[in-house]
């Protein structure tokens, strides 16, 4: 069993659908958690940072991180064609330097 | 800041042959990490170095690997000699520690192709 579970989709929404991400995982240490936005043949970039449990809110992304659970969301609202990409979970423990990554979610928001 | 820069982007060779991956980090930042994304695997860390120094290299798939960080601005991952099971986009990020917050910035990536 992988440490972080992600569904891969493909995910396709219409242009202001609400979208939910999500991601699994099993280590109990970890306390960072993270959303990474991929573009297509571009590198990983930071989209939302959170530590420990809670809900972080940024324009229009929400993270939600349940520790008990285990389990941690990314909603996109309003969402847009230009939301179309792969988004990565990734998360860490003690030190917030070595992330483990969810395999990602394809997303693609149609016109 | 230009961001963190790879060289090449892309990369064809064939096996046997030795591939050297470059990176520059972005100015300022002290940590460097080298990661390798397939279909199959993901992305996966395969090592950081810290100040220059290699802090894990336990994701390093085997000995063909090896990386260097000569100083702060220049890092290089080799594989010699390259397989084709080496094929992947391997990613090289840096970061710096802000109180309790690490953020990694990606590269563009290297595209490997070993046939």
């Amino acid at each position: 069993q992988k440490e972080v579970e992600q569904d891969p989709g493909p995910l396709s929404v219409p242009e202001g659908a609400i979208v939910s991400l999500n991601c699994t995982y099993s280590n109990s240490a970890f306390q960072y958690f993270m959303w990474y936005r991929q573009y297509s043949r571009k590198g990983p970039e930071l989209l939302m940072y959170t530590y420990s449990s809670g809900n972080k809110e940024d324009g229009r992304f929400t993270a939600q991180v349940d520790k008990s659970s285990k389990y941690i969301s990314l909603f996109i609202r309003d969402s847009q064609p230009s939301d179309s990409a792969t988004y990565l979970c990734a998360m860490s423990g003690g030190s917030a330097r070595q992330l483990t990554f969810g395999s990602g979610t394809q997303l693609t928001v149609l016109p | 800041d230009a961001g963190v820069i790879q060289s090449p982007r892309h990369e064809v060779t064939e096996m046997g042959q030795e591939v050297t991956l470059r990176c520059k980090p972005i100015s300022g930042h002290n940590s460097l990490f080298w990661y390798r994304q397939t279909m199959m695997r993901g992305l996966e860390l395969l090592i950081y170095f810290n100040n220059n120094v290699p802090i894990d290299d336990s994701g390093m798939p085997e000995d063909r690997f090896s990386a260097k960080m000569p100083n702060a601005s220049f890092s290089t991952l080799k594989i010699q000699p390259s397989e084709p099971r080496d094929s992947a986009v391997y990613f090289c990020a840096s970061s710096f520690l802000a109180g309790d917050q690490e953020t990694q910035y990606f590269g563009p990536g290297t595209r490997l192709l070993v046939l």
